[in-house]
């Protein structure tokens, strides 16, 4: 079955600074969605990404697909307090498939 | 547009009782799946209603069940609840496509006690 690890596992930034977070998938991914979500809360889509080597930024925040489909990475610019939150990526099984298989997620903390 | 609704929001059961939580898909979406999410995990999938119909279930026992309306809007239904499931429990909402995305609900949070 698929696996995705994420890392790190906790980010501690300061406010204004850049930062990257990484999802590595087991197997290769047929697509990969990025989500925030705040504590006990649920989750805010953020970005999907299908097609290898397939990039989309939406304001600060950009996502990226290697062209093996195994890697994604969530590049935050110019950090703010409101990128606070935990960040998950998830992955179908298959194309086409909406059953997710999640990374136990990133938890970002934006320090003054 | 409301987005995903779930209801209620906060729940204490105590062990052995039955559940039912509810979700209201987007508008638009004919599929949901359900997620139980544990502290500190990253959700896993329970199980995914398209038609009125379980197109898909992931690896929980059959004491989780559900069923979806004709509305589109669905129910998570846990019966002999366990300590160890306590948890957040996620809606979303989709297309049904695999190209489109996802959209959850705010969860509800079940306690067993």
């Amino acid at each position: 079955s698929q696996e995705l690890e994420q890392s790190p596992q906790s980010l501690i930034v300061q406010e204004g600074k850049n930062l990257t977070i990484n999802c590595t998938s087991s197997k290769t991914l047929y697509g990969l969605y990025w989500y925030k979500q705040k504590y006990g809360e649920g989750l805010i889509f953020l970005m999907m990404l299908q097609k290898g080597g397939e990039e989309k930024s939406h304001e600060k925040i950009t996502a990226k697909l290697d062209e093996k489909k195994q890697q994604s990475s969530l590049h935050i610019t110019a950090s703010q307090p409101s990128h606070a939150g935990i960040y998950l990526c998830g992955g179908p099984p298959n194309f086409g498939n909406e059953k997710l298989t999640f990374g136990t997620g990133t938890r970002l903390t934006i320090i003054p | 547009d409301a987005g995903v609704t779930q209801s209620p929001t906060h729940l204490i059961k105590t062990r052995g009782q039955q559940v039912t939580l509810r979700c209201s898909p987007k508008s638009g979406h004919d599929t949901v799946s359900w997620y139980q999410q544990a502290l500190g995990q990253g959700p896993q999938f329970i199980f995914q209603y398209y038609e009125e119909e379980e197109r898909q279930r992931g690896n929980f026992p059959d004491r989780f069940s559900g069923h979806q309306f004709p509305n589109y809007s669905s129910e998570l239904n846990v019966n002999a609840l366990l300590l160890g499931d306590s948890a957040l429990y996620l809606c979303a909402s989709s297309t049904g496509t695999g190209r489109t995305e996802a959209f959850f609900g705010q969860g509800t949070r079940l306690t067993v006690v």
